[in-house]
């Protein structure tokens, strides 16, 4: 049961656009919602995060939505850049345990 | 920012072999770890919560006796994949949350064991 989803296993985007990275998750429980990303044989960088408490969150280039009643949420990159290529996962936490669930993660190709 | 380190990062070893891999906190002390396994191109699965002191806590699936964790100070945690055979063959990651910040924080992960039984 995949309680995390992230339906594009792949997105390509011109240098300088907005990239737009989504996560549709299943389990209301969730409260807690994080975007990572990786390198290959690395391990996940921390972007940002939100609780669901808000419905957006906005760190430089990165800005975070959060649907909770579509129990969507959103990464929006801009503008993107090639350093930017990598692979993005959305993870989610509920109130009261520190564990993650990831999504299956989405290849992000920025195009020069 | 929180780091985590992990080691060692690439380890070829023979079928049989038991192999350690170690996860420290280096800037923060970490009551509880987390240790991860991903297969290529598939997303990151949670294996078990270590904690500092106590028994880990594996997740449904996950032979405890085959990973043997070890959580024996407030920085430190390791997994050791024990008689390891060809299908343990993975890239395995640790993290840990820096707690002493409050709030909601995020897990900050180790840069990956990347695994290979020959």
């Amino acid at each position: 049961d995949q309680q995390v989803k992230q339906n594009s296993p792949s997105l390509s985007v011109q240098e300088g656009r907005i990239s737009i990275l989504n996560c549709d998750y299943t389990n209301s429980m969730f409260d807690y919602f994080l975007w990572y990303k990786k390198y290959p044989a690395e391990g996940p960088t921390f972007l940002i995060s939100i609780s669901s408490i808000k419905d957006k969150n906005e760190d430089g280039r990165f800005t975070v939505f959060l649907n909770k009643s579509a129990k969507h949420l959103s990464l929006h990159i801009v503008p993107s850049q090639p350093g930017d290529s990598a692979v993005y996962f959305c993870a989610a936490s509920a109130l009261g345990n520190e564990k993650l669930t990831f999504g299956t993660g989405t290849r992000l190709t920025i195009i020069p | 920012g929180a780091v985590v380190s992990q080691h060692p990062s690439w380890v070829i070893c023979k079928s049989g072999t038991s192999v350690k891999i170690e996860c420290r906190s280096l800037d923060f002390q970490a009551t509880t770890m987390f240790w991860y396994r991903q297969f290529p191109k598939q997303s990151l699965m949670l294996m078990a919560t270590s904690n500092e002191g106590s028994k880990a806590t594996y997740e449904q699936g996950v032979e405890k006796d085959k990973f043997l964790i070890n959580h024996a100070s407030l920085t430190l945690s390791t997994l050791t994949v024990t008689s390891a055979h060809p299908e343990d063959s993975s890239f395995y990651i640790c993290s840990a949350r820096d707690v002493g910040q409050g709030g909601n924080q995020p897990q900050h992960f180790g840069d990956g064991t990347r695994l290979s039984i020959l």
